[in-house]
């Protein structure tokens, strides 16, 4: 079955310094792997995804994310960040089966400081 | 624009009652997800349905059950709520296939006292 391991429950940065926020997969299978933003008292929204295309992928605000083999990792970085992106990310990843399942990793929150 | 809406932001109730948690979606997707999200343990799938009347089990689903009569509508309940079941719950909907985004509605906050 497959895992998402996302390290570091949370992330303070400084405004304007780069955000990196981590994620390990297991998979048996090249993995389709999400990237999900939640705001305070909002539901969950798409920041981006792999589909094995391109492994470097861009996503909205700013936010891309790099596929690594080899290292069996999906982290997400943004070079400069802003207060507006205060929030919890969560990594995911999709199961193979025919339900078509997302498995969630336990989320990161990032804080940002002026 | 694409919507799941789930019919409560917040619900309190009391220990015992049946609970019940709506969402609707209107991208005719044929899959659609129950969540719960607790502090520290991200996304918990309780159940989820792939087509009418089809429901299949997630990691957690002690103490829930689900409806899905008509494909639009998923429905989880709480067939007698207890304190431990206060929580974040979480609906989505998915287009079928393993690549596609998943589209969450807003949640429901169930305190149960």
């Amino acid at each position: 079955a497959q895992s998402v391991t996302q390290l570091g429950s949370h992330v303070s940065v400084s405004e304007g310094a780069l955000v990196l926020l981590r994620c390990n997969y297991s998979s048996s299978v090249p993995p389709y792997l999400f990237w999900y933003v939640q705001y305070p008292n909002q539901g969950l929204q798409l920041l981006l995804k792999y589909t094995s295309a391109a492994t470097l992928v861009k996503g909205i605000n700013g936010f891309e994310a790099e596929f690594k083999k080899s290292e069996t990792s999906f982290h997400l970085t943004k070079p400069s960040a802003h207060m507006s992106d205060a929030a919890e990310y969560f990594c995911a990843v999709s199961d193979f089966s025919g339900y078509s399942t997302l498995t969630f990793g336990k989320g990161t929150m990032l804080l940002v400081s002026p | 624009d694409v919507k799941v809406t789930q019919s409560s932001r917040y619900l309190v109730k009391r220990t015992g009652e049946k609970v019940f948690l709506e969402c609707v979606q209107d991208m005719d997707h044929e899959n659609m997800f129950w969540y719960r999200q607790d502090p520290g343990l991200g996304l918990r799938l309780i159940y989820f349905s792939y087509d009418v009347k089809m429901k299949e089990k997630g990691d957690i689903p002690e103490g829930y059950s689900v409806s899905r009569e008509k494909k639009e509508r998923f429905s989880l309940i709480l067939e007698s709520a207890s304190t431990n079941q206060t929580s974040m719950y979480l609906c989505a909907s998915r287009k079928q296939g393993a690549n596609t985004e998943a589209f969450f509605g807003q949640g429901t906050r169930l305190t149960v006292v």
